[in-house]
Order: C-alpha cells, then sequence, then structure tokens
C-alpha cells in the first residue's frame, strides 16, 4: 500500500528555522517526483515544487523559489521542505503528494495527511 | 507562470448534476486533474487525463476539456460530495512545474 506520512505539527517563532518531512513506503520511492502543496487558512492549494528523489532533481514555483528549500534523502524514501527564517506568513498546511505522469497525463495520485506549521510570536 | 481560474461557488440540487469549470491557456496543451478537498482533510484525486477515474471514485464524477477549458462533471450529486474542487495541469514553463486552480467550492442543496 502506498503511503505518504507527514512529521507532526509545529509551532515556531518568526526568525526560527524549521524541515519538515515526508516518508514515502510501500512503492520505488526513487522512481516517482514528489511535491509540495502549501495552504494557507481558509484558502486554496498552491503548488511549491517538486523534487525527484532518484537524482534530487528540483523545481520551485517562482513565487517560492528562495522562501523554501526541498530536498530528499532517498536511503530513508523522505522528502523535506525547509526554511531558514520563518515568516507569521508561513503559517499554514502544508501537504506532499506523489506525482504519478501516464501516458503524457499527471496526477498527484497519493497525499501525505498535511503538517500544520504556525509561526507565532 | 499559467494560472487556472475556476468559479469560487456553485451549488447543485440533491441528485441533480452540476458542472466545474477551469480555464487557462496551459489547458490547451495539457490535461486537467481534478482533487476533491472537504474539510480538515487532504486533497484527494477524482478525475485524471481525457476522462479517468482512480479505483473508488465513483462513476458519477466525469471529465471533459475543450480549447482553454477542462470540466469536472457531478452528475446525481450526493451529499457526501460537498467539498472544494481543484483543478490541477502543467504550468507553461516547463516539464514538471504545474499549477492549481483557484477552487471551487461544491454545495449540495
Amino acid at each position: 500500500e502506498v503511503q505518504l506520512v507527514q512529521s507532526g505539527a509545529e509551532v515556531k517563532k518568526p526568525g526560527e528555522s524549521l524541515k519538515i518531512s515526508c516518508k514515502g513506503s510501500g512503492y520505488s520511492f526513487t522512481s516517482y517526483w514528489i511535491g509540495w502543496v502549501r495552504q494557507m487558512p481558509g484558502k486554496g492549494l498552491e503548488w511549491m515544487g517538486i523534487i525527484y528523489p532518484g537524482d534530487s532533481d528540483t523545481r520551485y514555483s517562482p513565487s517560492f523559489q528562495g522562501q523554501v528549500t526541498i530536498s530528499a534523502d532517498k536511503s530513508i524514501s523522505t522528502a523535506y521542505l525547509q526554511w531558514s527564517s520563518l515568516k507569521a506568513s508561513d503559517t499554514a498546511m502544508y501537504y506532499c503528494a506523489r506525482l504519478q505522469v501516464v501516458a503524457a497525463m499527471d496526477l498527484f495520485d497519493y497525499w501525505g495527511q498535511g503538517t500544520l506549521v504556525t509561526v507565532s510570536s | 507562470s499559467s494560472e487556472l481560474t475556476q468559479d469560487p461557488a456553485v451549488s447543485v440540487a440533491l441528485g441533480q448534476t452540476v458542472r466545474i469549470t477551469c480555464q487557462g491557456d496551459s489547458l490547451r496543451s495539457y490535461y486537467a486533474s481534478w482533487y476533491q478537498q472537504k474539510p480538515g482533510q487532504a486533497p484527494v484525486l477524482v478525475i485524471y487525463g481525457k476522462n479517468n477515474r482512480p479505483s473508488g471514485i465513483p462513476d458519477r464524477f466525469s471529465g471533459s476539456s475543450s480549447g482553454n477549458t477542462a470540466s469536472l462533471t457531478i452528475t446525481g450529486a450526493q451529499a457526501e460530495d460537498e467539498a472544494d474542487y481543484y483543478c490541477n495541469s502543467r504550468d507553461s514553463s516547463g516539464n514538471h512545474y504545474y499549477v492549481f486552480g483557484t477552487g471551487t467550492k461544491v454545495t449540495v442543496l
């Protein structure tokens, strides 16, 4: 069974750093891209970026380039999303999702349960 | 980068049909996928490609596309279909860049 299990909720202060995780199981972790999606309170889904754990090839949405870092450790089937200096505006739910590409059709077929990040002084 | 525009909200009577649309230039080149999100839950894939449903998704959900518009249709809407729906497609920026639509809140009356 394919599963993406994310790390638990975090409460941080502005300026602090943070790294959240997404552990894949039940499939070949190195063979599928993993994307990250932000959902601010009461708002829609925003695509942040994506990584291919097989070779760590990474793409970022222009809106998030330079604001976050996406990485992966294929030895433990885990993808990461990190911030070096959090802002209150980073308060949101963050989801990871597996990208499947089938005959030129792109789909995020499995999702993590989400990690709630709260940034408050 | 591309944008995908959806109507903010639609309502449908129980058992009736509702169509949700997603407009954007990237849809002329790439298929959309559709996600259902209920309050407090992670999104769930409901339609992808031309008109494909993942295992476990009821056949009352269907998809179509024409020009720069992709559509998700719920035929015979049920109370449990009340949710937010988001489209997603590749972005025109290149391979493995993606964009979500603005989202549509579906209310079943």
